[in-house]
């Protein structure tokens, strides 16, 4: 049962534009979100995260959306650039205060073309 | 280079036979994750210690694997008797045990195992 679900295997974006990624998932105990950037050959980057308790977290040209009521969150990068292109993985957490599991979704390849 | 490091890179061995893999997490993080990822998918959890502690294990983790932090430093997954099916990217990764850092896991390069 895929508790994080990235269901765009790839996506093809021009560069500077907008490169949205998306992510539901179905457990209404995760409290934390996170989105990792993955290059080959290499272990996943953490890139950016958001709380429950908020709806928007932006950080540069990286901002996550997060939807509860739809369990939806979204990644947006604007501009993109072509060093933008890797595997991104949707992440979710529980377990506030104590240890925080980490659910990874099966990722989206993103392809920024020059 | 302070970040989490993994040794060997890639591993290649015969079915049946004991594999170690050994991971260095960043220093000052006590807590120590291991993953499995296979093609097409996104990493699924292992077991994780804070300091020496072994504190979660997955229902993946036969009793073939074992996995040890002593002294709360680096860590070394083994796995006994090797099948194909373990063929994977195995990862490591560290955080640190409080606050909203704790969230935020910083992964290795991984370790390449394939079963022949």
């Amino acid at each position: 049962d895929q508790q994080v679900k990235q269901n765009s295997p790839s996506l093809s974006v021009q560069e500077g534009r907008i490169s949205i990624l998306n992510c539901d998932y179905t457990n209404s105990m995760f409290d934390y979100f996170l989105w990792y950037k993955k290059y080959p050959a290499e272990g996943p980057t953490f890139l950016i995260s958001i709380s429950s308790i908020k709806d928007k977290n932006e950080d540069g040209r990286f901002t996550v959306f997060l939807n509860k009521s739809a369990k939806h969150l979204s990644l947006h990068i604007v501009p993109s650039q072509p060093g933008d292109s890797a595997v991104y993985f949707c992440a979710a957490s529980e377990g506030a205060g104590g240890y925080q599991k980490v659910t990874f979704g099966i990722g989206t390849k993103l392809q920024v073309i020059p | 280079d302070t970040g989490v490091s993994q040794n060997p890179r890639h591993k290649i061995t015969k079915r049946g036979q004991n594999v170690t893999f050994r991971c260095d997490p960043i220093s000052e993080h006590n807590r120590l994750y291991w993953y499995r990822q296979t093609l097409g998918q996104g990493p699924e959890f292992l077991t994780y210690f804070q300091n020496e502690a072994q504190l979660e294990k997955s229902r993946l983790l036969s009793d073939r694997f074992s996995a040890e932090r002593p002294k709360g430093s680096f860590s070394t997954l083994e796995i006994q008797r090797t099948e194909q099916g373990d063929s994977a990217m195995y990862l490591c990764a560290s955080s640190l045990a409080v606050g909203i850092s704790s969230y935020e896991q910083y992964f290795g390069p991984g370790t390449r195992l394939t079963v022949t």
